[in-house]
C-alpha cells in the first residue's frame, strides 16, 4: 500500500525557516517524481515544487523560487522541503504527492503557520 | 489567480449529474492530454479521480467521467451521492514553464 506521511510543520516566526519531510513507503520511491502542494487557509490547492526520481531535476512556483529548496534521499525514501524567509503568505497545509504525470497519491498534509 | 479557471461552486440533488469545467490555455490543458481531476474533502488527502484527460484510476467509480476539447476540460459526476460533496480541482502541466498548475477549485454541494 502506498503511504506518504508528512511531518515537520508547526509555528514559525516571519522570516524564519522550517524543513518539512515526507516519508514514503509501499512503492519504489526512486522511480517517481515527487511534488509539494500547499493549501492556504480557506483557499485552493497551489502547486509548490517538484523533483525528479534521481533528484537531478527540480522546478518551483514563482512564489517560492529562491526561498524553498526541494530535495530527496532515496536511500531513506524521504522527500524534503527546506523553507527559508517564510512570510504570512506561506501559512498553509503542505502536502506531498507522488506523480507519474498526474499526482496519484497524496499524504494527509502538515500545517505550517507563520506568525508575524 | 489560477492559470486554470473553474466555477467556484456547483450543486445538484442526489441522483442528478453535474458537470464542472476547467478552462486553460494552449500551454496548459490545450497543449497536453495530461489533465487530471482531484476530489478533496477538507482535512483529508486529495484523491485522484481522472488522469490523462479522461482515464479513471482503478477503484474510481464510473460515475466520474471527463473529457477535453481544445483548452477546456470537463468533469461530470453522475448519480450524485452525499459523499460527493467536496472540493474538486483540475490540474495540468504547462508546456512553457514545465510546472504544474491547479484550477481554483469548485465546491460541489449535494442539495
Amino acid at each position: 500500500e502506498v503511504q506518504l506521511v508528512e511531518s515537520g510543520g508547526g509555528l514559525v516566526q516571519s522570516g524564519g525557516s522550517l524543513r518539512l519531510s515526507c516519508a514514503a513507503s509501499g512503492f519504489t520511491f526512486s522511480s517517481y517524481w515527487m511534488h509539494w502542494v500547499r493549501q492556504p487557509p480557506g483557499k485552493g490547492l497551489v502547486w509548490v515544487s517538484r523533483i525528479s526520481g534521481d533528484g537531478r531535476i527540480t522546478s518551483y512556483a514563482d512564489s517560492v523560487r529562491g526561498r524553498f529548496t526541494i530535495s530527496r534521499d532515496n536511500a531513506r525514501n524521504t522527500l524534503y522541503l527546506q523553507m527559508n524567509s517564510l512570510g504570512d503568505d506561506d501559512t498553509a497545509v503542505y502536502y506531498c504527492a507522488r506523480s507519474w504525470a498526474e499526482l496519484d497519491y497524496w499524504g494527509q498534509g502538515t500545517l505550517v503557520t507563520v506568525s508575524s | 489567480q489560477s492559470a486554470l479557471t473553474q466555477p467556484p461552486s456547483a450543486s445538484g440533488s442526489p441522483g442528478q449529474s453535474v458537470t464542472i469545467s476547467c478552462t486553460g490555455t494552449s500551454s496548459a490543458v490545450g497543449g497536453y492530454d495530461y489533465v487530471s481531476w482531484y476530489r478533496h474533502h477538507p482535512g483529508k488527502a486529495p484523491k485522484l479521480l481522472i488522469y490523462e484527460a479522461d482515464r479513471r484510476p482503478s477503484g474510481v467509480p464510473d460515475r466520474f467521467s471527463a473529457s477535453k476539447s481544445g483548452n477546456t476540460a470537463s468533469l461530470t459526476v453522475s448519480g450524485l451521492q452525499a459523499e460527493d460533496e467536496a472540493d474538486y480541482y483540475c490540474g495540468s502541466y504547462t508546456v512553457d514553464s514545465d510546472n504544474f498548475v491547479f484550477g481554483g477549485g469548485t465546491k460541489l454541494t449535494v442539495l
